[in-house]
């Protein structure tokens, strides 16, 4: 299994800009998860999605931001527009199972920055 | 909300020695999950605790969770370079929400 793939590995954009986060979880797993990590706050879940279902998007941090999962296999992440302030490193991860007995397996994450 | 801190935030180690990296909570927890992230890397899944006073153990590593079930530790011995990078406590925060702890970022001296 190539495990959790996710693209861009880097991002550079002007503030303003539209940025689409993509990823695709590992086959079979039910749930997703789309984490930003920053120095300042850590790991921060910003939503999560059962069977392409968004389930608890209590994390986005405000309407800029915006998820989608069209099928098993892909979701996105969408900042527009996009802030100084979000940049960070944003990583997807899946699992199977369910409550959160399950562990995460996390994509490479996409490094954004934000000019 | 349900939180867990974790101390020491930063572990500066000599290679061989021993350490201790702990995460405690004011609640009692269901379960706790203990992951690694080398630099530049992603978290990667060490292991996940679930019952009162339980002790697992991979290679150098021992992870324990407290009989009250609202603390956990991660031992490890003979410190290497390989061992460098954080480690992350996370617990379950109602439904399938996973919080993670700050993390306590370990370097090796060599």
């Amino acid at each position: 299994d190539a495990g959790v793939i996710q693209s861009p590995r880097h991002e550079v954009t002007e503030m303003g800009q539209e940025v689409t986060l993509r990823c695709k979880p590992i086959s079979g797993h039910d749930y997703l998860f789309w984490y930003r990590q920053t120095m300042m706050r850590g790991l921060e879940l910003l939503i999560y999605f059962n069977n392409n279902v968004p389930i608890d998007d209590s994390g986005m941090p405000e309407d800029r931001f915006s998820a989608k999962m069209p099928n098993a296999s892909f979701s996105t992440l969408k900042i527009q527009p996009s802030e100084p302030r979000d940049s960070a490193v944003y990583f997807c991860a899946s699992s199977q199972g369910t409550g959160y007995s399950s562990p995460l397996h996390f994509g490479n994450g996409t490094r954004l920055t934000v000019t | 909300g349900q939180q867990v801190m974790q101390i020491p935030q930063y572990q500066h180690v000599q290679e061989g020695e021993d350490f201790t990296t702990y995460c405690n909570s004011s609640t009692t927890l269901s379960n706790i999950q203990w992951y690694k992230q080398r630099p530049g890397g992603h978290p990667v899944f060490l292991i996940q605790l679930v019952k009162s006073g339980e002790v697992k153990k991979q290679k150098r590593l021992t992870f324990q969770f407290g009989e009250a079930k609202k603390n956990s530790s991660l031992h490890i011995t003979a410190t290497q370079t390989t061992d460098v990078g954080t480690y992350f406590c996370a617990v379950g925060k109602g439904d399938y929400k996973l919080s993670f702890g700050a993390g306590t970022t370990v370097t090796v001296r060599a």
